[in-house]
């Protein structure tokens, strides 16, 4: 059974450039969350989908980041018009049921934005 | 959520014991202690967790204090590979995982 999967592994945008991040969440597994790791920060939770559905959307930024999760494929962390301030590392994390036990997360994605 | 607080960082030798302290002295009665790490440019990795009973598995021993406002993550003989900064997170068990807060968490560096 193979972990979270996260592709790419990294990405480099110009500023005003969309950077879209995929996550493959483990078979099985459901819910999905997105979290944001800023450099020499923690990480810093953004948003949770379940199929078709997005819960929380509460760590989102209001403009430019979306979302979403669909029936089938992988669920899509996109961003659009990328700044700077954007790099970062974008983690996914899945799980069967929702609880914080069972969360898994992958390997994220670095984004650079120059 | 109840705060934690870690110190930054940590120092061990190989093959001795790593003993990382948190204290969560505002933690409520249904609210365990879960214990991550973050093995640098990877994504955490869950550790152990506990709400009042010593915990052990095949990773690390989780020590809480009767009063639960502190606990020690232990890891008997720490190798290189366990070089990675850790995270203590106070949950309630049936919290989602949306709402994991991490912290600045402990650097531990295990030194040959």
């Amino acid at each position: 059974n193979a972990g979270v999967m996260q592709n790419p592994r990294h990405l480099v945008r110009r500023r005003g450039q969309e950077a879209r991040l995929r996550c493959s969440p483990m078979k099985g597994h459901s819910h999905v969350y997105w979290y944001r790791q800023l450099p020499e920060e923690g990480l810093k939770f953004m948003v949770y989908l379940q199929k078709e559905n997005i819960i929380d959307e509460s760590g989102m930024p209001k403009e430019r980041f979306s979302a979403e999760f669909p029936k089938e494929g992988p669920s899509i962390l996109r961003i659009q018009q990328v700044v700077r301030g954007d790099s970062a590392a974008y983690f996914c994390a899945s799980s069967r049921s929702g609880t914080v036990t069972e969360a898994f997360f992958g390997q994220g994605t670095r984004l650079t934005v120059v | 959520d109840a705060k934690t607080t870690q110190p930054p960082s940590m120092d061990c030798a190989e093959g001795r014991a790593a003993n990382l302290p948190c204290n969560h002295s505002t933690i409520s009665g249904n609210e365990y202690v879960y214990w991550y790490r973050q093995i640098h440019s990877q994504g955490p990795q869950y550790i152990i967790h506990g709400l009042k009973n010593n915990e052990t598995n095949e990773m690390a021993s989780l020590i809480i204090t009767e009063d639960r406002k502190s606990s020690t993550l232990i890891l008997p003989h720490a190798t290189l590979r366990d070089t990675a900064v850790y995270y203590c997170i106070v949950r309630v068990s049936s919290g989602s995982a949306r709402q994991l807060t991490f912290g600045s968490g402990t650097q531990l560096t295990v030194l040959p």
